[in-house]
């Protein structure tokens, strides 16, 4: 099973702060997904990017999220004002093309103060 | 989005089989079945998925009714490591165009030693 990093593994910030969580690629891996899980709560899906652009989003995923791969290298999410409810586990999760199943990360644990 | 319905929690002995049951009576033609497991403080893994026939692969089989309205995740030997979450989620197919997972809340596995 291919592996799949996140970094950091735990992100502290203050509230209003932004944030950025990184996704490591693996070559072949085209399609890419991120999910967030609060503590005690559903795993969520937040939005899935292909060809640098986003393929679908949720309602969660508002305005103060985004996403980008800039030149092929690490997949990103940003909240850019982080609000106390954004604390969760953020997995990033990954296809390969013509595959059926995702491979997710380890998670980044983000704690909003 | 299809809905599946497990049962919130089982309990297993130690190298005894299990069945993880799963329902999902509006699965549409083209819907897979996936089924992923989260262990503690780690992200959704990959187990097996199917779409009409039941599979077999190293960790699991999976069986579908020929209906197609419910499933069944069979470990065939439990571990101690196999404690875990486990999630029935339906996918649409390539013609959906989407590939997000809608997670449910699972069912708990409890392996007794």
């Amino acid at each position: 099973e291919p592996e799949v990093t996140q970094t950091p593994s735990h992100q502290v910030t203050q509230m209003g702060q932004e944030v950025i969580l990184r996704c490591v690629p693996i070559s072949n891996h085209l399609y890419f997904y991120w999910y967030r899980q609060i503590l005690g709560q559903k795993v969520e899906f937040l939005v899935s990017f292909y060809n640098n652009e986003i393929s679908e989003k949720s309602e969660i995923f508002d305005d103060q999220f985004s996403v980008e791969r800039p030149d092929g290298s690490n997949f990103t999410l940003k909240i850019r004002s982080t609000k106390l409810e954004d604390s969760a586990m953020y997995f990033c999760g990954r296809r390969l093309a013509g595959g059926n199943e995702q491979f997710f990360g380890p998670g980044t644990r983000l704690t909003v103060l | 989005d299809a809905k599946t319905t497990q049962p919130n929690s089982m309990e297993s002995n130690e190298e005894e089989p299990v069945h993880l049951p799963c329902n999902h009576s509006t699965i549409s033609g083209t819907d897979y079945i996936h089924w992923y497991r989260q262990l503690p403080s780690q992200g959704p893994e990959y187990v097996i998925h199917g779409l009409t026939s039941n599979v077999n692969n190293r960790m699991a089989s999976l069986a579908i009714a020929e209906d197609r309205k419910s499933s069944t995740l069979i470990l065939h030997r439990a571990t101690l490591r196999d404690a875990a979450v486990y999630y029935c989620i339906l996918r649409g197919g390539a013609t959906s165009g989407t590939y997000k997972y809608i997670f449910g809340t699972g069912t708990r596995l409890k392996v007794l030693a």
